[in-house]
């Protein structure tokens, strides 16, 4: 059973634009939201992470939105660059486990 | 520091044999962790091993099993293999003890194709 659900499952920005992709889940004893991003051939590789805390978290280009009552996050991409083309996943670690549980994740493709 | 290392790249079979991935973690790391990856279903956790106990297992059938060894490398193995276990296989190490964020730092994976 698929506890976090991400949407949409392909995006195709264009250069400089905001990509956004959402995820919902079910379980409140989640405790850790991590977004991994992979890129073909490649491991998935941690992009930025909140706790459940935290309504936002910033670096740079990447923000994570949390909206805990909703059960919902998102990620947004500004000014989206072409580098950014790749598999995004977002996550959701069970405090009673530690287990991660990732979304189905969503291909992004920034056109120049 | 060298990252994860996962043996072999990509391996060809056929339906009922069986395989072995191999997965080397970072050094210092005693949390490895398996993922299967197939297209439109994401990354389904198979199991996470520490000091080579399995502490947590996903919703696979019994073909699917792992072990750890006392240096912290892990193997999974896939029995009477099927058409649907193409994928690719990832693993993950950690250094998460009891707590901590316990970032995973994912290989490049084992892809299996099942013929």
């Amino acid at each position: 059973q698929q506890q976090v659900k991400q949407s949409p499952q392909s995006l195709i920005v264009q250069k400089g634009g905001i990509s956004i992709i959402n995820c919902a889940y079910e379980n409140t004893a989640f405790d850790y939201f991590p977004w991994y991003q992979q890129f073909p051939g490649k491991g998935p590789a941690l992009l930025i992470a909140i706790r459940p805390d935290v309504s936002e978290k910033k670096e740079g280009r990447f923000t994570i939105s949390f909206n805990k009552s909703a059960k919902q996050f998102s990620l947004h991409i500004m000014d989206s660059q072409p580098g950014d083309s790749a598999t995004y996943f977002c996550a959701a670690r069970s405090a009673n486990t530690g287990k991660l549980i990732f979304g189905q994740g969503t291909t992004l493709q920034v056109k120049p | 520091k060298a990252g994860v290392t996962q043996t072999p790249r990509y391996l060809i079979k056929t339906r009922g044999q069986q395989v072995t991935l191999s997965c080397s973690p970072i050094s210092g790391h005693r949390s490895v962790s398996w993922y299967q990856q197939t297209p439109g279903q994401g990354l389904q956790f198979l199991f996470e091993y520490f000091s080579e106990t399995q502490r947590n297992k996903g919703n696979f059938p019994g073909r699917f099993s792992g072990r750890q060894f006392s240096n912290s490398r892990s193997e999974m193995n896939v029995s009477t293999l099927e058409l649907g276990d193409s994928a690719l296989y990832l693993c993950a190490s950690s250094s998460r003890g009891t707590g901590g964020t316990g970032e995973l730092f994912f290989g490049e994976g084992s892809r299996l194709t099942v013929l």
